[in-house]
């Protein structure tokens, strides 16, 4: 099936440690993306990549990073400078810029 | 602050009814909107899309209509079903813009 495969779907980690969400997809799709959801809220980007080894700073980089070593591949890493980091993290991609989006599933990431 | 908002937090209605859900964008240089719907637990899924040299888009029970005079985009579900019930979020994208932005959301929930 064709699509944006996230894991885990749920995702503990303790304070002070490094976190890395999976983001796949099979799409053939240059644009991916890394949002972030806290509850009642909108979502927020965090990374995206328009091409393969390169990316660009969202709205609340801070504490997070990001690489795009393949085309399918952009995982995100929550470091531990991430001050807040229990939220949904929800990855997408697109075929370029001002297109439609699709996204994933979804991870939801709580700190213990 | 956000670019894009939306005028209702909730939104409830009977099955059967229409349903109609607003959103506003600040950004005159967005030209590209989108919205989407997203159930519990999910990643959002693509509803429907209009670009700015568009007034009004239809799909199957959806249009979407974009006034660009005062910066307004809706949404408008006909014949409201319960498996409507979900948030709905809009966003916007400019041509030379990164990604999409998106607003807080609308939470519908359709009555029996």
């Amino acid at each position: 099936d064709g699509g944006i495969t996230q894991s885990p779907k749920y995702l503990f980690r303790k304070e002070g440690q490094n976190v890395t969400l999976s983001c796949e997809q099979n799409l053939n799709h240059d644009a991916m993306y890394w949002y972030r959801q806290d509850p009642g809220q909108g979502l927020r980007l965090i990374y995206y990549s328009q091409i393969v080894n390169d990316f660009q700073k969202g709205d609340i980089a801070e504490g997070y990073s990001v690489s795009r070593e393949k085309k399918e591949s952009f995982p995100l890493t929550v470091t531990s400078a991430q001050k807040n980091p229990t939220a949904f993290y929800l990855c997408a991609s697109s075929i370029g810029q001002n297109t439609e989006a699709g996204f994933g599933q979804g991870t939801r990431l709580t700190v213990v | 602050g956000e670019s894009v908002g939306l005028h209702l937090p909730t939104l409830s209605v009977q099955e059967g009814d229409n349903s109609i859900i607003n959103c506003a964008y600040s950004n005159s240089a967005s030209d590209y909107f989108i919205w989407y719907k997203q159930e519990s637990g999910k990643g959002p899924q693509f509803i429907i899309d209009i670009r700015s040299n568009m007034d009004k888009r239809q799909g199957q029970r959806v249009t979407v209509l974009l006034n660009k005079t005062v910066k307004h985009l809706s949404l408008q579900i006909a014949a409201t079903q319960p498996g409507d019930s979900a948030v709905y979020f809009c966003a916007e994208s400019i041509q030379a813009g990164t990604a999409l932005i998106f607003g807080k959301g609308t939470t519908l929930s359709v009555s029996s």
